[in-house]
């Protein structure tokens, strides 16, 4: 399979500090993208990096990318009660045609 | 508004009765793709369109069909609907292949229970 990987599957932190996830994959890949779900909710694209990049900012978001271990985190700083959500990790293997998402980290977030 | 809308949101039916789940962009997307997501497995890829009259299996294609006939719609069809068909759906459209900045946009997804 080559089904990427979240970890850990749930996260729970109080409001202000970060969180931290991590998706591990098995092949090359051309980019790597995360998407938050809100319970039930269709996803929605957070950010994108793409495999010759190294690391990636958006807002409070982080991005990170190791090529060479197949891996990615997402830091996600001064985190909010509305930041909780399952996120997840997609790879994109062959040039925009088909994603493999991994099962996702469910984060909450107490206030 | 830009989106991805899906329907119906909601379907309960019985093994074997013949059901489409309709998708449609507005957003002038080349490619557009459906999922299924079931508890800890994440997404997974069932078929996949770069274009109109353009259509490809991805991970999971047995017993769906879609079909591309407009750019903007993209219709799942279930011919025998089983109940490990059961699952929450999603239809997803991009602006392009290749090597183009390829964001994914969601539909809010169709939540089908096959009895």
């Amino acid at each position: 399979s080559q089904q990427g990987e979240e970890d850990p599957q749930a996260l729970s932190i109080q409001e202000g500090e970060n969180a931290t996830m991590n998706c591990s994959y098995k092949t090359s890949i051309n980019n790597l993208q995360w998407y938050r779900q809100n319970s039930g909710r269709g996803l929605v694209h957070l950010i994108l990096i793409r495999s010759n990049e190294r690391e990636k900012h958006s807002g409070r978001l982080r991005v990170t990318l190791d090529t060479s271990k197949k891996s990615s985190s997402l830091l996600i700083t001064a985190s909010r009660a509305a930041d909780t959500a399952s996120y997840f990790c997609a790879t994109d293997f062959n040039y925009g045609q088909n994603f493999v998402f991994g099962p996702g980290t469910r984060l909450s977030v107490l206030p | 508004e830009a989106q991805v809308t899906q329907n119906p949101r909601y379907l309960i039916t019985v093994t074997g009765k013949k059901l489409t789940v309709t998708c449609s962009q507005n957003m002038n997307h080349e490619y557009m793709s459906w999922y299924r997501q079931d508890p800890g497995l994440g997404l997974r890829q069932i078929y996949y369109s770069m274009n109109v009259e353009v259509t490809d299996k991805g991970d999971v294609p047995e017993g769906y069909k879609v079909s591309r006939k407009e750019k903007r719609n993209f219709p799942l069809i279930l011919e025998s609907p089983s109940p490990n068909q059961t699952s929450l759906y999603f239809c997803a459209s991009s602006l392009a292949t290749g090597a183009s900045y390829n964001e994914q946009f969601f539909g809010p997804g169709t939540r089908l229970t096959v009895l």
